[in-house]
């Protein structure tokens, strides 16, 4: 079975751009979550999803969206860049709905953005 | 606020050496603690998950303890190898569902030859 993929593996833009990250859960998992990881904050929740449904979210400014398909494949989008932005942000999948705190969340390898 | 706190930041041993890392929380009592592994350039991998009941939980040279008293979990990592090199996050879950998973800044672990 196929791992968590995200695309673009890198990315580089500059302040002011917009930028759509893509995440591919594993078959079957119907929940998604998001997250940002810099080396000065360690890894910090953006939003998760289940069943197209934003059903937790992090301290992140409105900036910051996600959405969730149909197929359980999700994007994340951040307007207005700014040079703080760049970090590896994160998508990780589970089986169940949120409220099973006893899964094992699967990572996907992340995209790298760099915000020049 | 709850929060986690992992020492030491970093730590460097040589290869075949044991080594154990700690995590702290406030988190209590909470739906389940974690630890990941890290590769450079990788996403998390899962290593162990205890429940707050739980005490030790083992995974090959990886064994996860748990101190509910003193609120404190260490990962033991028992012979190590090269491939040890990593960071170790610990991940605490609080019980209700719309509280947020709690992530500490992980250790940075570097194994020498």
């Amino acid at each position: 079975k196929a791992g968590v993929t995200q695309t673009p593996r890198y990315l580089i833009k500059t302040r002011g751009q917009q930028v759509t990250l893509s995440c591919s859960p594993i078959s079957g998992h119907r929940s998604v979550s998001w997250y940002q990881q810099t080396p000065g904050q360690g890894l910090q929740f953006l939003f998760e999803y289940f069943s197209e449904t934003q059903r937790n979210k992090g301290n992140f400014p409105g900036r910051f969206s996600g959405r969730q398909f149909s197929n359980s494949r999700s994007e994340m989008n951040v307007s207005t860049l700014e040079l703080g932005d760049s970090a590896l942000y994160l998508c990780a999948s589970s089986p169940g709905s949120p409220g099973s705190r006893g899964e094992t969340q699967y990572f996907g390898p992340g995209t790298r953005l760099l915000v020049l | 606020k709850n929060q986690v706190e992992q020492s030491p930041q970093s730590l460097i041993i040589l290869e075949g050496k044991n080594c154990t890392l700690q995590c702290n929380y406030t988190v209590s009592p909470f739906s389940n603690l974690r630890w990941y592994k890290q590769d450079t350039g990788r996403g998390p991998v899962s290593l162990t998950i205890m429940t707050f009941s739980e005490n030790t939980k083992s995974n090959g040279r990886y064994t996860a303890t748990l101190d509910a008293d003193t609120k404190q979990s260490s990962l033991h990592i028992t012979a190590s190898q090269l491939s040890d090199s990593a960071s170790y996050i610990c991940v605490v879950s609080p019980p209700l569902t719309d509280d947020k998973i709690i992530f500490g800044k992980g250790t940075r672990l570097h194994i020498l030859p």
